[in-house]
């Protein structure tokens, strides 16, 4: 079944400005990784963030994560043309054979 | 050089018809899966090999066989292909089967008609 889901759905932005992408789950989870997704390609993987941090940094990317809350957040600073892109967010269960259950994705259009 | 590759990139095909889609990886991983992701963008997880051996199987029609010759193989055949099979197939890695970072295929654009 579906673990997360991303929202917006779509978000449209000027170069420079931020973009901020949730993501929220149903149940305890081991990791939530962020992916991202460019037209026509695979996904590519962006940060993991464990269920026992809640920020992370990587560039230009942030990610927090609130388990109490069930969520996780994804914020892109000084966007650029080049994250035009779907993100995805995906979570690992806690036990057994893992394999992550991605959300729906966000659609982040970047004009320049 | 290319991490997880995957043929063919598109295969346009009549209902009926098999088809095999073949992955390899040369990350050196021991799991390998099956993603489809349809026209909506979602993705979900078809089949999941770790050193062979078939660990996750998500209710995929038995139309729908995997194999895997080797750790760095997984080909995914599909038998009396229907229109609803149209989608992105993704063969992807991850070094065991525990909670890693995901190497997904560029996918193979499949489409029934």
């Amino acid at each position: 079944s579906q673990q997360g889901e991303e929202d917006p759905q779509a978000l449209s932005i000027q170069e420079g400005e931020n973009a901020t992408m949730n993501c929220s789950y149903k149940t305890s989870i081991n990791n939530l990784q962020w992916y991202r997704q460019n037209s026509g390609r695979g996904l590519v993987h962006l940060i993991l963030i464990r269920s026992n941090e809640r920020e992370k940094h990587s560039g230009r990317l942030r990610v927090t994560l609130d388990t109490s809350k069930k969520s996780s957040s994804l914020l892109i600073t000084a966007s650029r043309a080049a994250d035009t892109a779907s993100y995805f967010c995906a979570t690992d269960a806690p036990s057994g054979y893992s394999t992550l259950t991605f959300g729906k994705g966000t659609m982040l259009l970047v004009s320049p | 050089d290319t991490a997880v590759s995957q043929t063919p990139k598109y295969l346009v095909t009549q209902m009926g018809n098999d088809k095999s889609i073949k992955c390899e990886q040369n990350l050196g991983h021991d799991t390998m899966y099956w993603y489809k992701q349809d026209s909506k963008k979602f993705l979900k997880i078809m089949f999941s090999y770790n050193n062979k051996e078939l660990i996750i199987n998500e209710t995929v029609p038995n139309r729908f066989s995997p194999k895997s010759p080797d750790k760095a193989h997984l080909n995914l055949h599909i038998n009396s292909l229907e229109l609803g099979d149209s989608a992105v197939y993704f063969c992807a890695s991850s070094p065991n089967s525990r909670g890693n970072t995901i190497y997904f295929g560029e996918g193979s654009w499949l489409t029934v008609v």
